[in-house]
C-alpha cells in the first residue's frame, strides 16, 4: 500500500460548483495533515493544514479522519483559478526528534470549466 | 522575504553526462530539502539537511545522486552519470526548522532536467 494515496483524476467541475478530494494514508502514527496546490508547471504552495477538528479557510475545507485514516478537502463555489493540482501531504516517519518526512501523493488534478 | 532560489531553470544533457543544480534557500532557514518531481507524480524527498549535516538521505541513489551544503546556507545537487529516468524536475525548499506542522515548505521554481 502506497504511503499517501489519491485519486489522480483529472476532476473536471463546472464554476461555482462544490468539489471534494479524498486522500488516504498507511501511517496511523501520522501527525501532520496538509493540502499543497500546485499550478500548471509550478512549484507546490501551502494551501492549508489539516487540523484534527477540522479547519475551514475561506471556500475551502479540510476535515481529518484518524479512524479510517484519510484526509479530505472541500472546494466550495469553484472559481476558474482554482484549477490546479492538489496534492495531500502527510508527515511520515520522524528520523530525528523534531525533524519530519513529509509524503507527498501524487497529486489530484482539478479543471474548473466556464 | 526573498523565495528559494534555484538554478538553472533548464538543462538538457544526453545520457552518461554529469549535471549540478544550485539552490539558495531562504534566508534563516535551517533544513533544506531536494525533491524530484516526476512528471505526473507528486515530488519524491531526495534528501533533507538540517543546517550542514544530512537529516535523511534514504531515497537518494547514492550511487549516482550526491548533494552538500557545507556551510549551511546554499547547497548543490549533483547526477553523475545521468540515466534517461532522471528526467524530472528538482525542487529546493526550505524551512525554518525541520517540523513542518509549525514551519511550511517553501519551494524554489525547481529546475526541469531532461536527459537524452
Amino acid at each position: 500500500r502506497k504511503e499517501v494515496e489519491q485519486d489522480p483524476g483529472p476532476f473536471n467541475v463546472p464554476e461555482g460548483a462544490t468539489v471534494a478530494f479524498n486522500c488516504t494514508y498507511s501511517n496511523s502514527a501520522s501527525q501532520s495533515f496538509f493540502w499543497y496546490r500546485q499550478d500548471c508547471r509550478k512549484e507546490p504552495k501551502l494551501l492549508m493544514s489539516v487540523y484534527s477538528s477540522g479547519n475551514e479557510d475561506g471556500r475551502f475545507t479540510a476535515q481529518l479522519n484518524r479512524a479510517s485514516q484519510y484526509i479530505s478537502l472541500l472546494i466550495r463555489d469553484s472559481k476558474l483559478s482554482d484549477s490546479a493540482t492538489y496534492l495531500c501531504v502527510v508527515n511520515g516517519e520522524t528520523p530525528n526528534f523534531g525533524n519530519e518526512k513529509l509524503t507527498f501523493g501524487t497529486g489530484t488534478r482539478l479543471t474548473i470549466i466556464p | 522575504e526573498a523565495g528559494v532560489a534555484q538554478s538553472p531553470r533548464y538543462k538538457i544533457i544526453e545520457k552518461r553526462q554529469s549535471v549540478a543544480f544550485w539552490c539558495n534557500p531562504i534566508s534563516g532557514h535551517a533544513t533544506l530539502y531536494w525533491y524530484q518531481q516526476i512528471l505526473g507524480q507528486g515530488p519524491k524527498l531526495l534528501i533533507q539537511f538540517q543546517n550542514n549535516g544530512v537529516v535523511d538521505d534514504s531515497q537518494l541513489p547514492k550511487d549516482r545522486f550526491s548533494a552538500e551544503r557545507l556551510k549551511g546556507v546554499d547547497s548543490t545537487l549533483k547526477i553523475q552519470p545521468a540515466k534517461l529516468e532522471d528526467s524530472a524536475v528538482y525542487l529546493c525548499a526550505s524551512s525554518r526548522n525541520g517540523a513542518p506542522s509549525n514551519s511550511p515548505l517553501h519551494f524554489g521554481n525547481g529546475t526541469r532536467l531532461t536527459v537524452t
